[in-house]
């Protein structure tokens, strides 16, 4: 059953804490990307990787860092530098970076 | 930048058609989507036209896109209960690399 997975659901974090968010799809998709939801807004893109080993800022990088070093996993790690970290994230994945991206369940994370 | 605006709210009756807007601003648009996304979840892909057709009709679902004046519409014929949810249409910029560009997001309340 193909698809992209995340993990935790929910993460809830202290102030201060850097946290890591898992993002894994099985669809052999080369692309790869995050988003950050807030209430009453669009998505907005954090970070996109078109293959392994390479990626590139989005439009609200800061505070964020992430790594590809395998085809299916693309982890968002959530630092301490982030000001305003709570929010709903979320992965998806697309075959090019102009084909149709596929969705994870999200996460929310929040912060204490 | 590229741009791609929406309605925020949109309430119907349950078996009355749905009309969802979408303006967006770069012509060299190739594909344009529909996602839903119901509530504490994902989003899921319900449909997409290319920039070369006017119209895709796919069951209850209808889209309509007027190039001249950027103009993107879902139409949901027989609206029911389980169609509320928030709706974004995205863009695919070629100026943007072809990464999706989102609007804000049109939620959709369907009354009984």
């Amino acid at each position: 059953d193909g698809g992209i997975t995340q993990s935790p659901k929910y993460l809830f974090r202290k102030e201060g804490q850097n946290v890591t968010l898992s993002c894994e799809q099985n669809l052999n998709h080369d692309a790869m990307y995050w988003y950050r939801q807030d209430p009453g807004q669009g998505l907005r893109l954090i970070y996109y990787s078109q293959i392994v080993n390479d990626f590139q800022k989005g439009d609200i990088a800061e505070g964020y860092s992430v790594s590809r070093e395998k085809k299916e996993s693309f982890p968002l790690t959530v630092t301490s530098a982030q000001k305003n970290p709570t929010a709903f994230y979320l992965c998806a994945s697309s075959m090019g970076q102009s084909d149709e991206q596929f969705f994870g369940p999200g996460t929310r994370l929040t912060v204490l | 930048g590229e741009d791609v605006e929406q309605s925020l709210f949109l309430s119907v009756r349950e078996g009355d058609s749905s009309v969802i807007n979408c303006t967006y601003t770069d012509s060299s648009s190739t594909y344009l989507y529909w996602y839903k996304q119901e509530p504490g979840a994902g989003l899921q892909l319900l449909t997409y036209i290319f920039s070369n057709m006017d119209m895709k009709q796919d069951q209850r679902l209808t889209v309509l896109l007027n190039k001249k004046d950027k103009h993107l519409s879902l139409r949901i014929a027989d609206t029911q209960t389980g169609d509320s949810a928030i709706y974004f249409c995205a863009d695919t910029p070629l100026s943007n690399t072809g990464k999706l560009i989102f609007g804000q997001g049109t939620t959709l309340q369907v009354k009984p």
